[in-house]
C-alpha cells in the first residue's frame, strides 16, 4: 500500500538557518504530493502541493519538487524564522479510492 | 473565510460513556475524512467518505466506532463504550475529489480525554 516516510525530528535550527525536511513515499501510479504543517493547538493546514513529476510547488518562502527518480518530495527553505516552528506533515493523495496517506510529522524548532 | 467546523473542541467523560463528535464540512466538498492524533501513533486514519458513502473505515475499532454522514453538511463520529486508550486528538477534514487528488482542509480537532 501507499507510505510516506519522513526524517525524525525534532529539528533545531538557528533564525536564517537553511532548512531541508526528507520524505520519500512509496505507491502505485502517479500520486500528488503534499505539504502540512501544524502549529500547537491547531489542525493541519495545507502548506503547498505538487501534482505531477517535477512540479516545484512553494508557498511562504517554502518550496518542495516532485522527483519521481528518487520518489522523493523534500521540503526547503532558504531562511527559516522562529514562527515556523511547527510540525510538518508529508502526505500523499492516491487516485481512486485511496484516501491521504500521512508521514509520521517533523517537529521543527527554530531558535532566536 | 470557508473552514471545517468540529465540536466540541474539548471533551473530558468517564469510561463507559458514549461520545459524539461532530463535524461540518467546508460547503460543496464530497469528501470527509475522519483522522485521530496521538504522540504514539502519530495521523491515524479512521474513516473517509465521499458524497456521503463510506468508501474505508478499515481502520476504525468497529466494535467500538462508527462513523456516519446522515446529511452533505454532518459527520458524525460515535464511541460507545469510550476507554482511556480513545483518548487522543480527532481530527475532521473535508475535501473535493478531482482527478488526480483530493485535498484536504482540516478542522481545529476535537481532543478527547477519557478517564
Amino acid at each position: 500500500g501507499d507510505s510516506v516516510t519522513q526524517m525524525e525530528g525534532p529539528v533545531t535550527l538557528s533564525e536564517e538557518a537553511f532548512l531541508t525536511i526528507n520524505c520519500t513515499y512509496t505507491a502505485t501510479g502517479y500520486p500528488s504530493l503534499f505539504w502540512y504543517v501544524q502549529y500547537p493547538g491547531e489542525g493541519l493546514q495545507l502548506l503547498l502541493k505538487a501534482t505531477k513529476a517535477d512540479d516545484k510547488g512553494s508557498n511562504k518562502g517554502f518550496e518542495a519538487t516532485y522527483r519521481k527518480e528518487t520518489t522523493s518530495f523534500h521540503l526547503e527553505k532558504g531562511s527559516v524564522q522562529v514562527s515556523d516552528s511547527a510540525v510538518y506533515f508529508c502526505a500523499l493523495s492516491g487516485t481512486g479510492r485511496r484516501a491521504l496517506t500521512f508521514g509520521s510529522g517533523t517537529r521543527l524548532q527554530v531558535q532566536p | 473565510d470557508a473552514r471545517v467546523t468540529q465540536t466540541p473542541r474539548h471533551k473530558v467523560t468517564e469510561m463507559g460513556q458514549e461520545v459524539t463528535m461532530r463535524c461540518q464540512p467546508i460547503l460543496g466538498h464530497n469528501t470527509v475524512f475522519w483522522y485521530r492524533q496521538t504522540m504514539m501513533q502519530g495521523l491515524e486514519l479512521l474513516a473517509y467518505f465521499r458524497n456521503r458513502a463510506p468508501l474505508d473505515d478499515s481502520g476504525m475499532p468497529k466494535d467500538r466506532f462508527s462513523a456516519e454522514m446522515p446529511d452533505a453538511t454532518l459527520a458524525t463520529l460515535k464511541i460507545q463504550p469510550s476507554e482511556p486508550r480513545d483518548s487522543a486528538v480527532y481530527f475532521c477534514a473535508s475535501g473535493q475529489k478531482r482527478d488526480r487528488d483530493t485535498e484536504a482542509f482540516f478542522g481545529q480537532g476535537t481532543r478527547l480525554t477519557v478517564v
